[in-house]
């Protein structure tokens, strides 16, 4: 166990729908990652959040956004769904933002758009 | 921009054999290294990190890993192949002034008894 938890850990949803997927990071981690991994793209870096802000930025589509609460904890929103947007989404987290510290990943949410 | 390459998408190895998988970065700087394994229906978790410090490293559960300047290579060892080691494995890399990580496609790790 990772300390790190995400839910729902799956969800079904028809395209164009919008879904909210979240992710708690371990206890003291200030920065939060969220990653992408399909058959086709592989594992792929979304967005990165320290205390509250964005720091860094990926293959994010426009469709997706994030946010980090004051609690830490993060969001990952996405909306008007494609079929291509079935995925297994993980969230990680580490210690500090710019440091070489290990990210710990969560146990990923399995979105299936039909 | 960053790439992995890891040579292989499967590997099948006997139990008790060497596994070896291979992984080949381009960086144009020092990079982080980091070595990854997926089991069936679970996230990532690390099995070991290069940080410029030794460049054998060594890891968890057996593994261990050398980083090679020369040959932009951070290839992943084990001696002696278990069961239990069936999973996919990814090599990542991070730069220096970056945070996001760059995996690699994976290798998927078969042990047959």
């Amino acid at each position: 166990d990772s300390g790190v938890t995400q839910t729902p850990k799956h969800l079904i949803t028809a395209t164009g729908q919008r879904v909210t997927l979240r992710c708690s990071p371990r206890s003291g981690d200030l920065s939060v990652y969220w990653y992408q991994q399909s058959l086709d793209q592989g594992l792929q870096f979304l967005i990165q959040y320290y205390n509250g802000e964005e720091r860094a930025k990926g293959n994010i589509l426009e469709r997706f956004s994030a946010q980090q609460f004051p609690d830490l904890h993060s969001e990952l929103n996405l909306s008007s769904l494609e079929l291509g947007d079935s995925a297994l989404y993980f969230c990680a987290s580490s210690v500090e933002g710019g440091s070489v510290y290990e990210q710990y990943f969560g146990p990923g949410t399995r979105l299936t758009v039909t | 921009a960053q790439s992995v390459t890891q040579l292989g998408s499967h590997v099948s190895v006997s139990e008790g054999a060497l596994v070896l998988l291979r992984c080949n970065y381009s960086s144009s700087v020092p990079p982080y290294l980091f070595w990854y394994v997926q089991y069936p229906n679970q996230g990532l978790q690390l099995l070991l990190k290069y940080t410029s410090a030794a460049t054998l490293v060594k890891g968890i559960n057996g593994f261990e890993a050398e980083f090679k300047k020369s040959e932009t290579s951070f290839h992943l060892t084990k001696p002696s192949a278990h069961m239990s080691d069936a999973a996919e494995y990814f090599c990542a890399v991070r730069e220096a002034a970056g945070n996001k990580l760059t995996f690699g496609g994976g290798t998927r790790v078969l042990v047959k008894p």
